[in-house]
């Protein structure tokens, strides 16, 4: 079954740094991408999504994802994040012939001022 | 438009009891997921449905029905909860077509006492 994997946990930023989160997934045929977003105590919203064409995908808030095939990677990247960057970050993966999302265990980002 | 509302918020339970929590789109959207987050182990699919009247088994089904008797609605039932079935759930839904992007609702902090 298509799967994802975030290999960083958590993640503690200063203000200012550059943030780069992994994402790997298993299939190696045509495959739709998502980062989801979860800010302290909310629900999660989208950050941005892959489906086909230029492979850098740009999403909201300075946020940017590049799906490299080769290494089944989408790993997310912003080059300056802020203290409300502070959130729990998910990669995503259709599944289920297009029925289904397969989320990644997440990754805590905390930034610091 | 609301987008995606759960009810209720907040709930605590003995074990044992049962309780439904209901989730209502005003998209109309086709699809409806239930989903639990456990803290290291992201979001995991309950039950899923595809249009009004039909439903699916997600990754972690056991413990959990539901019923789309209404486009608008899915119901998450728990006919005796454990204290493994504490969490937060989450309802999203999505349309048809090929966009594949899930809208969620804020969440239901549940726990099993």
């Amino acid at each position: 079954a298509q799967s994802v994997s975030q290999h960083n946990h958590h993640v503690i930023l200063s203000e200012a740094a550059s943030l780069e989160l992994g994402c790997n997934y298993s299939y190696g045929g045509t495959v739709n991408l998502f980062w989801y977003v979860q800010y302290p105590g909310q629900h999660l919203q989208l950050l941005l999504k892959y489906f086909s064409g230029d492979p850098l995908v740009k999403g909201i808030k300075g946020f940017e994802a590049e799906f490299i095939k080769s290494k089944f990677s989408f790993n997310l990247r912003k080059p300056s994040v802020q203290w409300s960057d502070t959130a729990e970050y998910f990669c995503a993966v259709v599944t289920g012939g297009g029925n289904k999302l397969t989320f990644g265990t997440g990754t805590q980002l905390k930034v610091e001022l | 438009n609301a987008g995606v509302t759960q009810t209720p918020k907040f709930r605590v339970l003995k074990t044992g009891q049962s309780m439904t929590l209901l989730c209502a789109q005003d998209m109309n959207h086709e699809y409806m997921y239930w989903y639990r987050q456990d803290p290291g182990m992201g979001l995991r699919l309950i039950h899923y449905s595809v249009g009004e009247g039909t439903t699916a088994k997600g990754e972690v089904p056991d413990g959990y029905n539901v019923s789309r008797l209404k486009k608008q609605n899915f119901l998450l039932g728990l006919e005796s909860a454990a204290p493994s079935q504490t969490s937060v759930y989450f309802c999203a839904s999505r349309g048809q077509g090929e966009s594949y992007e899930q809208y969620f609702g804020p969440g239901t902090r549940l726990t099993v006492t």
